[in-house]
């Protein structure tokens, strides 16, 4: 089986630049996670959907963070406009709705370095 | 709302010796358990999980982990770490009904392994 899939897996951009993150979920999971992983701290999750609807966005810094998943199946994440302080690697990761409690599969996950 | 605990930043152990990596978690009920690997730049591996049954269970790589209610923990072990194993450990916990889980992870242990 494919594993969750992520681009791109480096970025670097000024501060008040915008970036995009892309997500492929494993086929079938309906459950997606976007997380940031700050150096030296464990993931913590931004938003998660079921299919194409948000169930949890509670963490996401909704001024400036966008996330969507048309169709329930490809993610994107967004970051307009960034701060030096988003310096971090986003994480995507799936699972099935009943799998969730099985654990999630993590994609390697973009670096992104803000300058 | 559940937290999880990982007392130490890093730690370093010789190779062909034992390992435990302590985690302590906070919740009312028992919650899903889980450790997770996470080598240098690369997702998380789910490692082992618990939420029913027999306090001690068997992972991949040779891990094992134990739950004691008692001292909410759920501590990491492995009985002959090899150089591979140096890598970042992280303890998650997931609690919720299926539309609501949510899965927190602790701030992470490194392992270093020296020969």
């Amino acid at each position: 089986e494919a594993g969750v899939a992520q681009s791109p897996r480096y970025k670097i951009i000024e501060k008040r630049q915008s970036v995009a993150f892309w997500c492929n979920p494993i086929s079938g999971h309906a459950t997606l996670y976007w997380y940031q992983q700050i150096l030296g701290q464990g993931p913590k999750l931004l938003i998660q959907f079921q299919n194409n609807g948000v169930v949890d966005d509670s963490q996401l810094p909704k001024d400036r963070f966008s996330a969507e998943r048309l169709k329930g199946v490809d993610s994107t994440l967004k970051i307009q406009p960034a701060k030096l302080e988003d310096s971090a690697v986003y994480l995507c990761a799936s699972s099935s709705p009943k799998g969730k409690k099985d654990g999630y599969t993590f994609g390697s996950g973009t670096r992104l370095t803000v300058v | 709302a559940q937290s999880v605990t990982q007392p130490d930043i890093h730690i370093t152990v010789s190779e062909g010796a034992s390992l435990e990596l302590r985690c302590n978690y906070s919740y009312g009920a028992t919650p899903y358990l889980f450790w997770y690997v996470q080598s240098p730049g690369q997702g998380l591996q789910l490692l082992l999980k618990y939420f029913s049954g027999d306090t001690l269970v068997q992972g991949i790589k040779g891990f094992e982990a134990e739950f004691k209610r008692s001292q909410s923990s759920f501590n990491l072990r492995k009985p002959s770490v090899h150089w591979s194993d140096a890598a970042e450990y992280f303890c998650a916990v997931g609690a919720g009904n299926t539309g609501g889980f949510k899965t927190i992870f602790g701030a992470g242990t490194r392992l270093f392994v020296k020969a």
